[in-house]
């Protein structure tokens, strides 16, 4: 059991606009951590694709956006494309116990 | 240009301790705010936050797991050491270090190693 959650799989043709939800709590998103996402191919490491909510790291097409609101976030992934098609996680920190770095359960994107 | 290679063994017994190596090149762990950490990733499951050292050798470590796990740096050889003891298959992974530069997000990745926990 994931301490973010996000929805397992998501699905877009070629060309498409999807999102990617990702829902927390008031110990981590809502306490105004940010939210990070990462993309991981089939059989290689995660790679990250979104910081501090809502920015690109160099070389990170502008096809992908992040957003937060409350105690969520959402990637959307707009001009689909077949290579888009992984696994993407979503990623806070959160202030329970200590503080800890906490993840989603991921969400694999098929491209129809 | 910022790399990070995970090393260490890829079948242990149950019970026994684990020790994983991550040695990186392109940053110093002496800089400050900067932090290495570790996390795993089951077959077919989801990522799992374990540890993190920062670089005045500040040690956080996954509740779930805090007694079983100890981190170290050696800032000399840029390495930093992961121990996890008492094995279970449980814990058959692929287990992945990464770079923490100013954030909370893991910025580089190493490729990962896989980790077998069978007699």
């Amino acid at each position: 059991q994931s301490v973010l959650t996000q929805p397992p799989s998501v699905s877009g043709a070629p060309g498409q606009r999807v999102t990617i939800s990702c829902t927390g709590s008031s110990s981590n998103i809502g306490a105004g951590y940010d939210v990070h996402w990462y993309q991981q191919l089939p059989g290689t490491a995660p790679k990250l694709l979104i910081y501090g909510n809502s920015n690109r790291p160099s070389g990170v097409p502008d096809r992908f956006s992040g957003s937060k609101s409350g105690t969520s976030a959402s990637l959307a992934i707009s001009g689909l494309q077949a290579e888009d098609e992984a696994d993407y996680y979503c990623q806070s920190y959160d202030s329970s116990l200590s503080g800890y770095w906490v993840f989603g359960g991921g969400t694999k994107l098929t491209v129809l | 240009q910022i790399t990070l290679k995970e090393s260490g063994p890829t079948l242990v017994k149950p019970t026994q301790t684990l020790t994983l190596t991550c040695t990186f090149s392109g940053f110093s762990l002496s800089t400050s705010g900067v932090g290495v950490g570790w996390i795993r990733q089951p077959p077919g499951k989801a990522l799992e936050w374990l540890a993190l050292i920062y670089w005045d050798d500040d040690k956080r470590y996954s509740p779930s797991l805090k007694s079983r796990l100890t981190i170290t740096k050696d800032t000399s050889k840029n390495q930093v050491v992961l121990t996890m003891t008492n094995m279970d298959p449980v814990d058959t992974a692929t287990y992945y270090c990464a770079h923490r530069k100013t954030g909370n997000e893991w910025y580089y990745w190493g490729q990962g190693t896989l980790v077998t926990v069978s007699s």
